[in-house]
């Protein structure tokens, strides 16, 4: 299973574009990159996903590179409703594979 | 509301109490989680049930006992609990094989005194 690693915090101003960055070199094929966000005291949201091309929805938008070693969650507009702590999940597809959430990244919006 | 609901959302209980947590989902998912969540530390995966069966047991403390009667409803019963069992408890649910994420409910928020 591949491991993921994010920056533990990064902050960015109200308005501007959150650019949140996962690196993920052990992923595998059929692995798919999940984002998920968690408001404080809440239970984790579930954002995007993508096996390799990017996607886009009304949240965000996921940008996987070209080698699937790595990819960035981006917000275009960030709102401060945004500050949150952000998951990177590898996970196969299908089977019963659990993924772990692991530390994610802590994104604080400020005015 | 995420389609997920956990009641109670908060519960202060002794260590000698017994309380059990409920989960309900009517998103037609067939496997449902509960994960612990302490005070800045990561999700602990507890259990999962897939199908109404439980699939997974990550070593938690016979104190945690969960139940899932059909594929709508789970729920976590708790008994003789110590201070240090104060956490989140949040439940999930999903399709058996996750492909399309996991809804997670908004949480209980437990407190032992």
């Amino acid at each position: 299973d591949a491991k993921t690693t994010q920056p533990p915090s990064m902050d960015c101003a109200e308005g501007r574009a959150a650019n949140l960055p996962c690196n993920h070199s052990t992923i595998s094929g059929n692995e798919y990159v999940y984002w998920y966000r968690q408001i404080h005291s809440q239970g984790p949201q579930y954002i995007i996903h993508g096996l390799k091309n990017n996607e886009t929805n009304e949240m965000a938008s996921l940008i996987i590179t070209e080698d699937r070693k790595s990819s960035t969650l981006i917000l275009p507009h960030a709102t401060l409703r945004d500050t949150a702590v952000y998951y990177c999940i590898a996970k196969p597809s299908g089977g019963s594979y659990i993924p772990t959430f692991g530390r994610g990244t802590s994104l604080i919006v400020h005015p | 509301e995420t389609g997920v609901t956990q009641t109670p959302r908060h519960l202060v209980m002794g260590m000698t109490n017994k309380k059990s947590l409920k989960c309900e989902q009517h998103l037609g998912h067939n496997a449902m989680y509960w994960y612990k969540q302490s005070a800045k530390k990561p999700l602990e995966l507890m259990f999962v049930y897939s199908l109404e069966e439980r699939v997974e047991n990550n070593s938690v403390p016979s104190r945690f006992s969960p139940e899932c009667p059909n594929s709508s409803h789970l729920f976590l019963h708790l008994h003789t609990l110590q201070p240090e069992d104060s956490a989140l408890y949040l439940c999930a649910s999903s399709l058996s094989d996750g492909n399309y994420g996991y809804t997670f409910g908004s949480g209980t928020r437990l407190t032992v005194v």
